[in-house]
């Protein structure tokens, strides 16, 4: 298994739809991340999971919610997306969120919102 | 003035060049720094992390500036594979309050 699969990998949909993307880590890691990367734009941090409870929320719009059952799952569910919400959204772990180390990326789910 | 700037490039060097980045940051509090790698339509992939006393891994060099507040990139001996983007990578610290910011990153792009 690779370190960290997101599913799925392409995904388009309409304003009106509600779809969720789905992340899993087989890291043992203890932390779990979203980012939005928006062409020509830095990655963005959304959320941020650590030993399963949110730590951050970066003033994401709550059409964005996400759920972390457990330390290896993270979903993004998402609801009345906007055109402007279509980019790719990265997972990532790292072992845990207050220490140094380093991020674990997954390959994205490319979003398009028609 | 953004919390962690790049030069966006792109940097077009010939096969075999040196070629260096900086990264600087605005958080004199920062912790923990990386340099990430990412391809085309690919995920980031972490490089190398950045330690106090500069570190080495193969041809590529990092090194921590706390008093200018900036992170380096040198790459040696530039391969045709080390063409994409470097993203740097600031952790302010580890409370509650603290942020994870990546640059815009920096356009490589290796010649034959």
């Amino acid at each position: 298994e690779t370190g960290v699969t997101q599913t799925p990998r392409h995904l388009v949909m309409g304003m009106t739809n509600k779809k969720s993307l789905k992340c899993e880590q087989h890291l043992g890691h203890n932390a779990m991340y979203w980012y939005k990367q928006s062409a020509k734009k830095p990655l963005e941090l959304m959320f941020v999971y650590n030993f399963k409870e949110q730590t951050e929320n970066n003033s994401v719009p709550s059409r964005f919610s996400p759920e972390c059952p457990n330390s290896s799952h993270l979903f993004l569910h998402l609801h009345t997306l906007q055109p402007e919400d279509s980019a790719l959204y990265l997972c990532a772990s790292s072992q845990e969120r207050e220490s140094y180390y380093e991020q674990y990326f997954g390959p994205g789910t490319r979003l398009t919102v028609t | 003035r953004k919390e962690v700037e790049q030069d966006p490039g792109p940097f077009n060097v010939p096969e075999g060049a040196t070629v260096a980045f900086n990264c600087t940051y605005s958080n004199s509090a920062s912790q923990s720094f990386f340099w990430y790698r990412q391809d085309c339509r690919k995920e980031p992939k972490l490089l190398m992390s950045v330690y106090s006393s500069g570190n080495e891994d193969g041809r590529f060099t990092a090194q921590l500036n706390r008093a200018s507040q900036y992170i380096s990139l040198l790459i040696r001996d530039s391969k045709l594979s080390d063409s994409a983007t470097y993203l740097c990578v600031v952790n302010t610290g580890y409370s509650s309050a603290s942020k994870i910011i990546f640059g815009s990153g920096t356009r490589l792009s290796i010649r034959p």
